[in-house]
């Protein structure tokens, strides 16, 4: 299985800044994805991080707003940018490899005040 | 419509089986997963189907497959505490996720 680290686990922010999230694999996998959990709520996919050109949005979310960057293929960043109090939530960073799991960091809880 | 439903809640006495069951849209999902989600923690890969299975056993956990119905079911049997838990069913395709069941266990 894939070991996953996401920093920071939880921050809590001004509205208005700007937050990045780390993720880290500990081996190369070819998909990675971000996912937002809003309190109380499913996972909702934001985008799939692809290494070596620009990320794939899902409808409703959009790169002003959520910058991503994959240099690589063990590497991962997620921006939450221009932050508001709507934009609370955990975010969790996803891998597939070439077997079929996904699996899942422990996710950034974020709280913007 | 979403594209995986699950129920919302289910409450089990500790020791007796848990079903939490779920449906799905895409039929050209390959894999199906379940996963659990304990109080302010990450999700945690439990099992996961193969498309063309029926079942799936491992351990205490049971996947069922109704392909043609696009329904999947986990059951848990024994359930302890320690299962208290969200649990969430996820396709494959764009790793939709179901909107997750509470699992509560009562002594």
């Amino acid at each position: 299985s894939a070991v996953i680290s996401q920093k920071p686990s939880r921050d809590i922010c001004q509205r208005g800044t700007s937050l990045t999230i780390q993720c880290q694999v500990d081996s190369q996998v070819t998909m990675m994805f971000w996912y937002r959990q809003q309190p109380g709520q499913s996972l909702t996919l934001i985008a799939t991080a692809n290494q070596g050109s620009e990320a794939t949005y899902e409808s409703g979310f959009v790169i002003d707003k959520f910058p991503i960057s994959r240099p690589n293929l063990t590497f991962s960043t997620l921006t939450v940018s221009n932050m508001s109090p709507e934009d609370s939530s955990i975010y969790l960073c996803s891998v597939q490899g070439t077997n079929t799991e996904a699996f899942f960091g422990q996710g950034t809880r974020l709280t913007v005040v | 419509g979403e594209d995986v439903e699950q129920s919302l809640f289910l409450s089990v006495r500790e020791g007796d089986s848990s079903v939490i069951n779920c449906t799905y849209t895409d039929s050209s999902s390959t894999y199906l997963y379940w996963y659990k989600q304990e109080p302010g923690a990450g999700l945690q890969l439990l099992t996961y189907i193969f498309s063309n299975m029926d079942m799936k056993q491992d351990q205490r956990l049971t996947v069922l497959l109704n392909k043609k119905d696009k329904h999947l079911s986990l059951r848990i049997a024994d359930t302890q505490t320690g299962d208290s838990a969200i649990y969430f069913c996820a396709e494959r395709h764009k790793l939709s996720f179901g909107a997750g069941t509470t699992v509560t266990v009562r002594a």
